[in-house]
């Protein structure tokens, strides 16, 4: 089974400063990770997908990226928005299911 | 694309919970339903899916046995029901399509566990 560990927890920068959050799986992988917002009382948003491909609507300030079992969620400059709850996600068949990471916090300092 | 969720629910510990998830906007039975919940403060916890076109169904292990996944082709909408619930299942439940780039979620059902 593969586990998805998110770092760190949390997050805290001001808007316009980079975010960079990490998720470490347990073993090699597929490519087939994702990356979701979440804010409170909302479901989860789709950001990325396949690593590195953005969603449709979402801003190009959003970046995925993957070296090994370490993926990356790069958000260029924080706008108020962005301010939530990120989680990595693997989609897998054998065995079949959705890995979710613990998430990272990204709040306002 | 919309899938729109019943409403919240209270169930008292031992009893059985069934939450309905109907799709539009586009063939339902192009796309898996997933079913997700996400406890207060938790990550979400995949609980198992259905190929919308077989009617064939997966669980996780670690709801197998409690947890039933059905589809109404006719009526676009898949069905969870939950069975034996405590409190540790008190949750927002979520239907999904999670197919790359084909990714929507429903607007979760709070199901609420106590005596």
């Amino acid at each position: 089974e593969i586990v998805l560990t998110q770092s760190p927890a949390t997050l805290s920068l001001s808007p316009g400063e980079r975010a960079t959050l990490s998720c470490r799986a347990s073993q090699s992988v597929s490519i087939y990770l994702a990356w979701y917002q979440q804010k409170p009382g909302q479901a989860p948003r789709l950001l990325i997908y396949d690593t590195s491909n953005r969603a449709a609507g979402i801003p190009v300030r959003f970046s995925g990226s993957r070296s090994g079992t370490d993926f990356t969620l790069t958000i260029s400059s924080l706008e108020p928005e962005d301010f939530a709850v990120y989680y990595c996600q693997m989609r897998s068949n054998r065995p079949p299911g959705l890995t979710f990471g613990g998430g990272t916090k990204v709040e306002m300092k | 694309v919309q899938l729109v969720q019943s409403g919240a629910e209270v169930k008292k510990p031992g009893a059985s919970v069934k939450v309905s998830c109907q799709a539009s906007g586009y063939t339902f039975m192009s796309y898996a339903i997933y079913w997700v919940r996400q406890a207060p403060g938790q990550r979400p916890e995949w609980m198992g899916r259905i190929n919308t076109g077989s009617g064939n169904t997966e669980y996780s292990q670690k709801f197998q046995g409690r947890v039933t996944i059905t589809r109404d082709t006719s009526a676009s909408t898949a069905y969870m029901e939950l069975s034996s619930l405590t409190s540790g299942d008190t949750a927002v439940y979520y239907c999904a399509t999670v197919e790359g780039l084909f990714d929507f979620w429903g607007q979760g059902t709070l199901v609420t566990v106590s005596s």
